[in-house]
């Protein structure tokens, strides 16, 4: 089976512009989460989907969000970028039967 | 206190050796707790899950449960330098009707030829 894939791998945006990234599952996993990788904070929960629906969120402003499609495939959206947002952005999905979680390669964001 | 937590390291040990990492967490209602293995510039790896007390065995890994105690470790035997990486502790709870896994920040291993 292909693994996770996340697409770009690299973003460079300035301070006030929006980005979006995307994340394809494993094929069958019905679950998609997100992450923000930063080298002081660890992997920081963003939201998780299931079934196009959000069951989960972490403690970030609204300008992060996110969506599932039906296909499972997900994007998560960056609003008026700021320069601590510059992180790695990473994507796990799961089957919905355990919480063992398949990361992708993730998105590397540089915001200037 | 941080819901999960681990010593950053690093943590050296010789090639050959049994490396030893150790994971804390907070919660006693936690579910299930999962090591993963991230290489430097790369993705986190799933290597182990665990789910009841006692050891899980696979390959040259080790798990150890001990929910009484609220740790998990890892036991890596017969380092190797490949196995030189971050690794991440992760912990599953049910939170408000969700479940909600949370990371620790990692321990660095350092295995030396």
């Amino acid at each position: 089976k292909a693994g996770v894939t996340q697409t770009p791998r690299y973003l460079i945006k300035t301070r006030g512009q929006q980005v979006t990234l995307s994340c394809s599952p494993i094929s069958g996993h019905r679950s998609v989460s997100w992450y923000q990788q930063t080298p002081g904070q660890g992997l920081q929960f963003l939201f998780e989907y299931f079934s196009e629906t959000q069951r989960n969120k972490g403690n970030f402003p609204g300008r992060f969000s996110g969506r599932q499609f039906s296909n499972s495939r997900s994007e998560m959206n960056v609003s008026t970028l700021e320069l601590g947002d510059s992180a790695l952005y990473l994507c796990a999905s799961r089957q919905g039967l355990t919480y063992e979680q398949y990361f992708g390669p993730g998105t590397r964001l540089t915001v200037t | 206190q941080k819901e999960v937590e681990q010593n950053s390291g690093p943590l050296s040990v010789p090639e050959g050796a049994i490396a030893s990492l150790n994971c804390t967490y907070s919660d006693r209602v936690s579910q299930s707790f999962f090591w993963y293995r991230q290489y430097s510039g790369k993705s986190p790896e799933l290597i182990m899950s665990i789910y009841s007390n006692g050891d899980k065995e696979d390959g040259r890994f080790t798990a150890q449960l001990n929910k009484a105690s609220q740790y998990v470790s890892l036991l890596i035997r017969d380092s190797q330098p490949s196995d030189s990486a971050t690794y991440l502790c992760a912990v599953n709870k049910n939170s408000g009707g969700y479940q909600k896994v949370t990371f620790g920040t990692g321990t660095k291993l350092q295995v030396i030829p």
